[in-house]
């Protein structure tokens, strides 16, 4: 069964603190995206990566960066979070031959207060 | 304006019968269009694709009108495992961009 991870899917932090949310996935997928997803806004493309080292901003990049040293693995980094930060994270994959079809983990809800 | 836009509902209908949700999209170049469906404190996952021609999987059907800028999901006799949220995603000019509307919940009473 394909598998999207996230590490963690409860996560409290305070104003200031760095934020790692981990994401792996075991389908060899080329591509990897963050999105967060808030109550009326429907999920929002934070950034993305088609290959290991490559990163692209997504439509709402600020306040956040992104590692992908690995091809299973992409990290999103809260560099100081803030309480405008707080929302659902959702890590998602695909195949280069797209069709459609992101596959997704199960989230990592973060509170910042 | 929303790129993709939807009604939140919560739409509220007994077991049986026939519901249908439709979502607005603001990009004239977009080529790809698809309904997610996310279950309550789950991910999305993709229900269907949406083809220029129409198209049905089952008790779904999916439609969209290129002219008005619009895609529609129609759900025949509902079930009470339909209850969920109705993602209207919307392909955006090449790769493997998407935009996602905001949702559209269905919830199926017996």
């Amino acid at each position: 069964d394909v598998k999207v991870t996230q590490s963690s899917r409860y996560l409290v932090k305070r104003t200031g603190e760095k934020v790692f949310l981990e994401c792996v996935q075991d389908m060899d997928h080329e591509n990897m995206f963050w999105y967060r997803q808030d109550p009326g806004l429907g999920l929002r493309l934070i950034y993305f990566s088609y290959d290991v080292k490559m990163k692209e901003k997504g439509d709402i990049p600020e306040g956040y960066s992104v590692s992908r040293e690995k091809k299973e693995r992409f990290s999103l980094i809260l560099e100081s979070a803030s309480t405008n930060q707080t929302s659902m994270y959702l890590c998602a994959s695909s195949s280069s031959d797209f069709t459609g079809e992101l596959f997704f983990g199960e989230g990592s809800r973060l509170t910042v207060l | 304006r929303k790129e993709v836009e939807q009604d939140p509902g919560p739409f509220n209908v007994p077991e049986g019968a026939t519901v249908a949700f439709n979502c607005t999209y603001s990009n004239s170049a977009s080529q790809s269009f698809f309904w997610y469906r996310q279950d309550c404190r789950k991910e999305p996952k993709l229900l269907m694709s949406v083809y220029s021609s129409g198209n049905e999987d089952g008790r779904f059907t999916a439609q969209l009108n290129r002219a008005s800028q619009y895609i529609s999901l129609l759900i025949r006799d509902s079930k009470l495992s339909d209850s969920a949220t109705y993602l209207c995603v919307v392909g955006r000019d090449a790769g493997n961009m998407l935009t996602f509307g905001g949702g559209t919940r269905l919830m199926v009473k017996p």
